[in-house]
């Protein structure tokens, strides 16, 4: 079976431009959860869905960041404009039955750099 | 949050030594769990420990929980080029959120 898909996997743009990572999750799965990670403060949630509903965001870090879940079988999140300091790897991961109890799989991540 | 502290940050060794990397917290763990992320993919899940004092193993490596819960530790025996990878600890604070520490990178040398 596919595990989580996620593309690009890897983005180089500039400041200012806007960016949209894509994220499939594992069919059946109805959680879903995008993630950050630099080297500086490690992996980070980011915002979690739950059957496509966001449930918590406090980790995006500003405005300029939006996550959507418009059906069960894909997610986007959408930086605009790019700053050089959101450059990362994103991870987008899921998991099965309400409430992420079970285990997170995670995709392979985006590596974005902005310059 | 718990803060999760991991130690060392970074591990190089020769193939078939043994290792040990640690995991702490000034806070009482509910569950801990491990993962292994290779280098360009996703971490991937390798233990779940929830009972104080509980040890768990899968193939060469050992997984301890601290008998009061606040801290954990893996131990690799006979490590392997393979094994090469970041390993993260993670707590959950409520029922889907995962908390991470910075992780170990363990690089094992042929």
């Amino acid at each position: 079976d596919a595990g989580v898909i996620q593309s690009p996997r890897h983005e180089v743009t500039e400041m200012g431009q806007e960016v949209t990572l894509r994220c499939k999750p594992i069919s059946g799965h109805n959680s879903l959860f995008w993630y950050r990670q630099t080297m500086m403060r490690g992996l980070e949630l980011l915002i979690y869905f739950n059957n496509n509903v966001p449930i918590d965001d406090s980790g995006m870090p500003e405005d300029r960041f939006s996550a959507k879940m418009p059906n069960a079988s894909f997610s986007t999140l959408k930086i605009q404009p790019s700053e050089p300091r959101d450059s990362a790897v994103y991870f987008c991961a899921s998991s099965s039955r309400g409430g992420g109890s079970n285990e997170q799989f995670f995709g392979p991540g985006t590596r974005l750099t902005v310059l | 949050t718990q803060l999760l502290e991991q130690s060392p940050q970074f591990l190089s060794i020769q193939e078939g030594e043994n290792l040990t990397v640690y995991c702490n917290s000034s806070s009482v763990f509910s569950s801990l769990q491990w993962y292994r992320q290779e280098p360009g993919e996703g971490p991937v899940l390798l233990v779940t420990v929830v009972t104080g004092g509980e040890v768990k193993k899968l193939k060469r490596l050992t997984f301890q929980f601290g008998d009061a819960r606040k801290d954990s530790s893996l131990h690799i025996t006979a490590a392997q080029p393979g094994d090469t990878g970041l390993y993260l600890c993670a707590t959950r604070s409520n029922d889907y959120k995962l908390s991470f520490g910075a992780g170990t990178t363990v690089t094992v040398r042929a």
